[in-house]
């Protein structure tokens, strides 16, 4: 079956600083989506990429969707304690179901 | 426009009774996705389900578990005779009816717990 795996698992930044997290699929999908779930709460949509090489900016959030559809990543830029939490991409390879990551979890020292 | 509903939002059962979760997708949505998270991990999908069909239940243990998506009224995921190990958060999503490629919107979850 799909496997979508996600790195790393846990991600301890500065606050103001970048970091990146990826996002690599063993089967070429059809479109890849990002979630955030913040601690006790539910997962929120993103965005979601479609294209071969598409880049999508949202503030200081840039997904990149990798030229053979099989990878993606989230880089965000200048991290603030409002980023913490959980990151998931989740792929679908048209079949109607999403296959999440494990997640990246977040945590920033003010 | 109300999003996804679920309800409980927790739900504690001891070993062997039945745990029922409910879930009314946002309006004018007649997808429906249940997927299970166990702590400190990722969600996974267990079934889908579009009013009165169930599409693909690859993801839901044959055994114990079923769920439906009546004409009228909610998602039920049915869980019997529950284990400890059913223990987790239930989170149902739902989509549009045109495209099954648009985002997912997520219920706030049934926290089960399984003394």
């Amino acid at each position: 079956g799909q496997q979508v795996m996600q790195i790393p698992q846990y991600q301890h930044v500065q606050e103001g600083e970048d970091f990146t997290t990826y996002c690599n699929s063993s089967t070429t999908l059809s479109n890849i989506q990002w979630y955030k779930q913040r601690p006790g709460g539910h997962p929120v949509f993103l965005i979601q990429l479609v294209k071969s090489g598409e880049v999508k900016k949202q503030k200081r959030l840039t997904f990149q969707f990798g030229e053979a559809k099989k990878n993606s990543s989230l880089h965000i830029t200048a991290t603030q304690t409002t980023d913490v939490g959980t990151y998931f991409c989740a792929g679908e390879k048209n079949d109607y179901k999403l296959s999440f990551g494990a997640g990246t979890t977040v945590t920033v020292r003010a | 426009n109300a999003g996804v509903m679920q309800n409980p939002r927790h739900l504690v059962r001891r070993r062997g009774q039945e745990a029922r979760l409910r879930c009314s997708p946002m309006k004018g949505h007649s997808h429906v996705y249940w997927y299970r998270q166990l702590p400190e991990e990722g969600l996974k999908f267990m079934v889908y389900l579009q009013k009165e069909n169930i599409i693909d239940e690859s993801g839901m243990p044959k055994e114990r578990f079923s769920a439906e998506f009546p004409k009228e009224g909610p998602s039920i995921l049915r869980i019997q005779q529950v284990v400890r190990g059913d223990s987790a958060a239930y989170f149902c999503a739902s989509s549009p009816l045109d495209s099954p490629s648009y985002e997912q919107y997520f219920g706030p979850g049934t926290r089960l717990t399984v003394t």
